[in-house]
């Protein structure tokens, strides 16, 4: 139980386009999903948070009209990354608090964004 | 200001032995503190967490240590396989399911 699934797996895209990444909660219902990115041999570094119904909360330093971010069921968040540019390139994950005996948090299996 | 770290960035163990993953924190707030295995290209995969108010959780193969005094947490897989070979990060979190904040990971490579 507890899976995420995020889709695409890769995606490459024109610089100025926008992209929409969703990730779904398949067998539970996330009120929260977290968005993480990740570049290259480096930490996963959180983006924003997620939460079912209201707006989501931006780490500092990520623009929020860059990457728009919508939880609009218990199933299902999307990161919209708008304008994509080059510098926008990176592996984008999503995370939602883990049902089981033990705390922690499933991950979707990622999106590797590659803007040319 | 990076409030976790992993300071080896590379261990290498032979088939069978013991692994010991290492990490250290600086936020006394944080509370909750997991271990994940992840694969080039691919999300993490949840290993084992563990709680401030405890200081050890094991299952099967993984035991996680939690030194509150020292800010330090340790991962141990026993015995280690070939199958472990990954990178693991140790992330931390200061509310229950509040947002992790991860190590920079450690490339753990098993060797037959």
């Amino acid at each position: 139980g507890a899976v995420v699934s995020q889709h695409p797996s890769w995606v490459i895209c024109k610089s100025g386009t926008s992209v929409k990444i969703e990730c779904r909660s398949l067998d539970f219902q996330a009120t929260t999903m977290f968005w993480y990115r990740q570049f290259p041999k480096q930490s996963l570094m959180l983006m924003a948070t997620s939460n079912e119904g209201s707006k989501a909360t931006y780490e500092q330093g990520v623009e929020k009209d860059k990457f728009l971010i919508n939880h609009a069921s218990l199933t299902l968040s999307t990161l919209t990354v708008t304008s994509a540019h080059p510098e926008d390139s990176s592996f984008y994950i999503c995370s939602a608090p883990r049902q089981g005996r033990n705390y922690g948090y499933t991950f979707g299996s990622g999106t590797r964004l590659t803007v040319v | 200001d990076q409030q976790v770290k992993q300071n080896s960035p590379s261990l290498s163990v032979q088939e069978g032995r013991i692994s010991i993953l290492n990490c250290d924190y600086t936020n006394s707030m944080f509370d909750y503190f997991l271990w994940y295995k992840k694969y080039p290209a691919e999300g993490p995969t949840f290993l084992i967490s563990i709680s401030s108010i405890k200081d050890k959780n094991e299952d099967g193969r993984f035991t996680v240590f939690l030194n509150k005094s020292a800010k330090h947490l340790s991962l141990h897989i026993v015995p280690s396989q070939p199958g472990d070979s990954a990178v693991y990060f140790c992330a931390a979190s200061g509310t229950s399911y509040g947002k992790l904040t991860f190590g920079q990971g450690t490339i753990l490579t098993v060797h037959p």
